[in-house]
Formats: structure tokens, C-alpha cells, sequence
């Protein structure tokens, strides 16, 4: 269960505040994944990153930004949260080559 | 890009009784097929997986089959039980290994 692991598990904020999310994987995985999971159970992926390269960003307004600062890391900040920001964030993992993503625990976020 | 379609959105089974649910997609391209259980505040968990050079995969109780032609894939459950109740999520890998997901199943098993 600690292979790919988030903190914080929930986080509860203002609107218009400044947050981070981080994901951690004890795996040596290649690439990491970021996913919103919205109030239907949604899920949606947001970025992804190979070898600290970023690889995959879908149409996500830019107040997210995704940092790499090694392979076994890929954090999320978010700038100026609105209430439509409230999700759980999913962060995963996958051996480069291969197709199996593992996800880790989740961040579930609420904006005020 | 890839759009994949999942249904029900609900279903409810018998313990004991099977359970199927259906997805499609939408890209020839997608070589890659896994489906997700997701429990109650939990992260999704991976269950099964098929790749398209194959028909069919099974795994004890739970099968996964893949008409390519159809372009559509089904989740089949047998004899379940009330650990089975959660959402399922099908998923096809689209080009640089982006997961895109149905819209989810949640699966009832009624004792």
C-alpha cells in the first residue's frame, strides 16, 4: 500500500488560496500520472510525466502545475482555488514499456 | 482523441448471480483494455486487463472479453459476492499511454 503514496490524504481550503499536493512511488516506475476524480466519480487524466519530462497535458487551466524533481516524485500546485477544484486527486504510476498504472491513495481536496 | 463509453451507470445483482457491464470506444488505435474497482473511499484498483491481440481473459470468477471488430469490450462477473460491490471503471489506452475512462458502474450485490 505505501508504493505510491500522496500527501496530504485530505486537504480543506479557502477559496483563492495557494496549495500543493505530492505523490511519492517507491516503485521505480519511469512515469507518473496526475487524475481528478470529480463528485460523479469521474476520472480524468490531468498530466503526465516520463523521466521528469512532461509528456501528456490535457486542456487544464494553467492555475495547475505539475514539478518533476526526480523520477520517483511528481507534485501539484495549484494556484488560486476555486470551488470547482474540489475532487480527489488520484496520482499513478507505470514501468516505462509496459501498461498497468498504479494508483495511489487519493488526495481528497475541498474548497471553501 | 478517445472517447469510451460505459453501461450501466447502475446495477444490481443477486449474490450469487452474474453481472456484466458494457463499454465502447471510439479509437481503432487502442491496444489496451483494463478495468478498475474502485471501493468506497479507496483508490482504483486494476482487476483485469486485456490486450487487443486477445479475445478473451479470464480470472477466476471474474472474465473480460474484447470484440475488436465492434470496437467493445465487457466486464463479466459470475457467482458474486457482497465483496463485489463497488464502481467499476473500463478504461482503453489511447496513444502516449493516456488512460481514458468510462463513466463508472456501480455495482450492488443485494444478500
Amino acid at each position: 500500500d505505501t508504493a505510491v503514496s500522496q500527501t496530504p490524504k485530505y486537504l480543506v481550503t479557502q477559496m483563492g488560496n495557494d496549495k500543493s499536493i505530492k505523490c511519492e512511488q517507491n516503485l521505480g516506475h519511469d512515469t507518473m500520472y496526475w487524475y481528478k476524480q470529480d463528485s460523479k466519480k469521474f476520472l480524468k487524466i490531468m498530466f503526465s510525466y516520463n523521466n521528469k519530462e512532461l509528456i501528456i497535458n490535457e486542456t487544464v487551466p494553467n492555475r495547475f502545475s505539475p514539478k518533476s524533481p526526480d523520477k520517483a516524485h511528481l507534485n501539484l500546485h495549484i494556484n488560486s482555488l476555486e470551488l470547482g477544484d474540489s475532487a480527489v486527486y488520484f496520482c499513478a504510476t507505470k514501468i516505462g514499456g509496459t501498461d498497468t498504472q498504479y494508483f495511489g491513495p487519493g488526495t481528497r481536496l475541498t474548497v471553501l | 482523441g478517445e472517447n469510451v463509453e460505459q453501461h450501466p451507470s447502475t446495477l444490481s445483482v443477486q449474490e450469487g448471480d452474474s453481472a456484466v457491464i458494457k463499454c465502447t470506444y471510439s479509437d481503432s488505435a487502442s491496444n489496451y483494455f483494463p478495468w478498475y474497482k474502485q471501493e468506497l473511499g479507496k483508490r482504483p484498483q486494476l482487476i483485469i486487463d486485456i490486450r487487443s491481440n486477445v479475445g478473451e481473459k479470464k480470472d477466476q470468477r471474474i472474465a473480460v472479453t474484447l470484440n475488436k471488430t465492434a470496437k467493445h469490450f465487457s466486464l463479466h462477473i459470475t457467482e458474486t459476492q457482497p465483496e463485489d460491490s463497488a464502481v467499476y471503471f473500463c478504461a482503453a489506452v489511447q496513444g502516449a499511454q493516456k488512460l481514458v475512462f468510462g463513466q463508472g458502474t456501480r455495482l450492488t450485490i443485494n444478500p
